[in-house]
């Protein structure tokens, strides 16, 4: 069926350092993409989206690519953090649609002192 | 804003019991709210799609005389785990969508961790 997947699983980035992390979807109809953030122990937290009529939107320390043509997504953090060590989510939705958010299987990102 | 609170963070409880889990939508009214399981360094598993004033709709294997939920109001819904076993063990967490209209990002819960023993 659909999914959302990502190309790694495990993500290390020394302090200071910028992530890239990605992920491929092959809806093909999904014109809605999302980041969640989960940390240890908790719910995936909201970071940033991006609807389909864009191919770039940039949050605080943090930057969404899009690029329909190879259906990719990715999330760039600049100045990686220790607080940034989570667990990285994509997911991707029609809007309007009454369906739930088709998530991706997660990429780990350590960050190293 | 967007802020959804799960209520209990975590409970252990015995095998054969039951166990109720809330989730409220804090600054939002939510048409729909969802519900999932996670197991450790696994994604996000849907349970069932919670609309208000409706019954909710379970995924595919998923037992809906085990796993009740109600959603009374458009701040509240509920999933009570009845006659919980040790394989019930798990991560729990809800989320909520916006009533609004051109509104599709889901806001979730902090998560419930229940342990059957």
């Amino acid at each position: 069926g659909e999914s959302v997947g990502l190309h790694l699983p495990t993500l290390s980035v020394q302090e200071g350092d910028n992530s890239i992390i990605n992920c491929a979807y092959s809806n093909s109809a999904s014109d809605y993409f999302i980041w969640y953030k989960q940390e240890s122990g908790k719910g995936p937290q909201f970071i940033i989206d991006i609807r389909s009529n864009m191919d770039k939107r940039q949050g605080q320390r943090v930057t969404v690519l899009l690029n329909k043509t190879v259906k990719h997504l990715s999330l760039q953090i600049a100045a990686t953090q220790p607080g940034d060590s989570a667990v990285y989510f994509c997911a991707e939705n029609i809007s309007g649609s009454a369906r739930q958010l088709t998530f991706g299987s997660g990429t780990q990102l350590t960050v190293l002192p | 804003g967007a802020v959804v609170s799960q209520h209990p963070s975590w409970v252990i409880c015995k095998s054969g019991t039951s166990v109720k889990i809330e989730c409220r939508s804090l600054d939002f009214q939510a048409t729909t709210m969802f519900w999932y399981r996670q197991f450790p360094k696994q994604s996000l598993m849907l349970m069932a799609t919670s609309n208000e004033g409706s019954k909710a709709t379970y995924e595919q294997g998923v037992e809906k005389d085990k796993f009740l939920i109600n959603h009374a109001s458009l701040t509240l819904s509920t999933l009570t785990v009845t006659s919980a076993h040790p394989e019930d063990s798990s991560f729990y967490i809800c989320s909520a969508r916006s009533a609004g209209t051109g509104t599709d990002t889901q806001y979730f819960g902090p998560g419930t961790r229940l342990t059957v023993l």
